[in-house]
């Protein structure tokens, strides 16, 4: 199986800040490499897809770049909803798994 | 639009076999992009995929589970089904359905989500 890592898995920022988060894997995924964000108690929401395209309706402040091992996902300007979870999923080859989770909290 | 709900036993006893409903509406299942992920979450901890089954019916499981797992779908019904054996108290989670949205597999659309307890 691909194990994907993410980093950090906490940290601290305040509105308006800059935040950066970083999943390596394992081995190659290309650019099947997905971001997801869950709010406490909700379902997971699709961010990013395909490593750096940005699903529909998601704010222009989220960003992603990567491919092969090395991937992130910025957030611009962060916002006060924006407080909340993150997982990478790698979607290359099954079992299509996903990071440990990084989760953003209010400084 | 899009929607994905998941229904099913709130508690399962060990040693029980858990079957979980997914209803879509919005899609059909039988559409060549799409298909439907199972993932699971134990309280307060990571998303686990399960498996997901393809519009032409393959499917991939969990390497871990693939021995407790089936996943079927009732395309006429827009349902998918998940099956998982021989539950255990560790498999105390909220059990999610989530759309494959196209050629890279990301999962664009999810349901609410169920959350099963396994307890005697």
């Amino acid at each position: 199986d691909i194990q994907m890592t993410q980093s950090p898995s906490s940290l601290s920022a305040s509105v308006g800040d800059t935040v950066t988060i970083t999943c390596r894997a394992s081995q190659s995924v290309s650019s099947y490499l997905n971001w997801y964000q869950q709010k406490l108690g909700k379902a997971p929401q699709l961010l990013i897809y395909a490593a750096s395209s940005l699903q529909s309706g998601v704010p222009s402040r989220f960003s992603g770049i990567g491919s092969g091992t090395g991937f992130t996902l910025t957030i611009s300007s962060l916002q006060p909803e924006d407080f909340a979870t993150y997982y990478c999923q790698q979607s290359f080859i099954a079992p299509w798994t996903f990071g440990q989770g990084t989760k953003v909290e209010i400084k | 639009q899009v929607t994905l709900k998941e229904s099913g036993p709130v508690l399962v006893k060990p040693t029980e076999t858990l079957t979980l409903t997914c209803t879509v509406s919005g899609f059909s299942l039988s559409n060549a992009k799409m298909g439907v992920s199972w993932i699971r979450q134990p309280p307060g901890k990571a998303l686990e995929w399960l498996g997901h089954i393809f519009s032409n019916d393959e499917k991939s499981y969990s390497t871990s589970l693939r021995t407790r797992l089936t996943i079927s779908k009732d395309t006429s019904k827009s349902l998918v089904v998940l099956t998982m054996t021989n539950v255990d108290p560790v498999d105390t989670a909220t059990y999610f359905c989530a759309r494959r949205g196209g050629v890279y597999n990301f999962l664009d659309y999810w349901g609410q989500g169920t959350l099963v307890t396994v307890s005697s």
